[in-house]
């Protein structure tokens, strides 16, 4: 059981190209959410995903793209990468019901810069 | 929408001692509040949380207090050690019967002094 993945763990971009993070996770849960942390502004949701077929926009979605791809997947896609978008992303993923309403089970995260 | 304050941004004790960290939030129809710690390099992972229906809960040296009224809620750790150094991040949410959206805080950086 392997949780929440994401790929790639770095990546390095200049400004204006694009690439697409990819999360995926194995617990059968019906939600996934992006978040991006930068130091000293804790973590900020990108977008968010219900269930499967449903997107949400976050608190700044501005510069990014998701898609739900299935249960398991969830990707986020910069398609013109700026300087202001060098962060940490990290995936997450939670389901209802249980003991706990919402924990969020986070990847390892990506670490990316924009030069 | 929601906003979370919290304070201190760093916070320095002495092992064995009490640390307590404070968050408000904006959204009165807020009623999930977690709280993630946070390990140099690592990922976030859940510690505790409180639903807006219980005022206080304990889970060994950790224990989360909500005021409704005032929109505040607590994280207190007692007995501090080596391993509770790490960032700290408080969240609010309106939980429905879907998903729905955390808010978190921007984090308390605790160290323990041995």
């Amino acid at each position: 059981n392997a949780g929440v993945t994401q790929t790639p763990k770095f990546q390095v971009l200049k400004t204006g190209q694009s690439m697409t993070l990819q999360c995926a996770q194995d617990m059968n849960h019906n939600s996934m959410y992006w978040y991006r942390q930068d130091p000293g502004m804790g973590l900020r949701l990108i977008y968010y995903s219900a269930s499967e077929g449903t997107t949400d926009k976050g608190e700044v979605p501005n510069g990014y793209n998701v898609s739900r791809l299935n249960k398991r997947e969830f990707s986020l896609r910069l398609e013109s990468a700026a300087p202001s978008q060098t962060s940490v992303y990290f995936c997450a993923s939670s389901d209802h019901g249980g003991p706990s309403y919402n924990e969020q089970f986070f990847g390892p995260g990506t670490r990316l810069t924009v030069l | 929408g929601e906003n979370v304050e919290q304070h201190p941004s760093t916070l320095s004790v002495q092992e064995g001692d009490s640390a307590v960290i404070k968050c408000t939030y904006s959204d009165s129809a807020s009623n999930y509040f977690p709280w993630y710690k946070q390990e140099l390099g690592k990922r976030p992972q859940l510690i505790i949380d409180i639903r807006s229906n219980v005022g206080e809960k304990k889970d060994q040296r950790i224990a989360v207090t909500l005021n409704k009224t005032a929109k505040h809620f607590s994280l207190h750790i007692t007995e501090t050690q080596p391993e509770d150094s790490a960032v700290y991040f408080c969240a609010a949410s309106i939980w429905y019967s879907s998903a729905s959206k955390i808010i978190f805080g921007s984090g308390t950086r605790l160290s323990i002094r041995p």
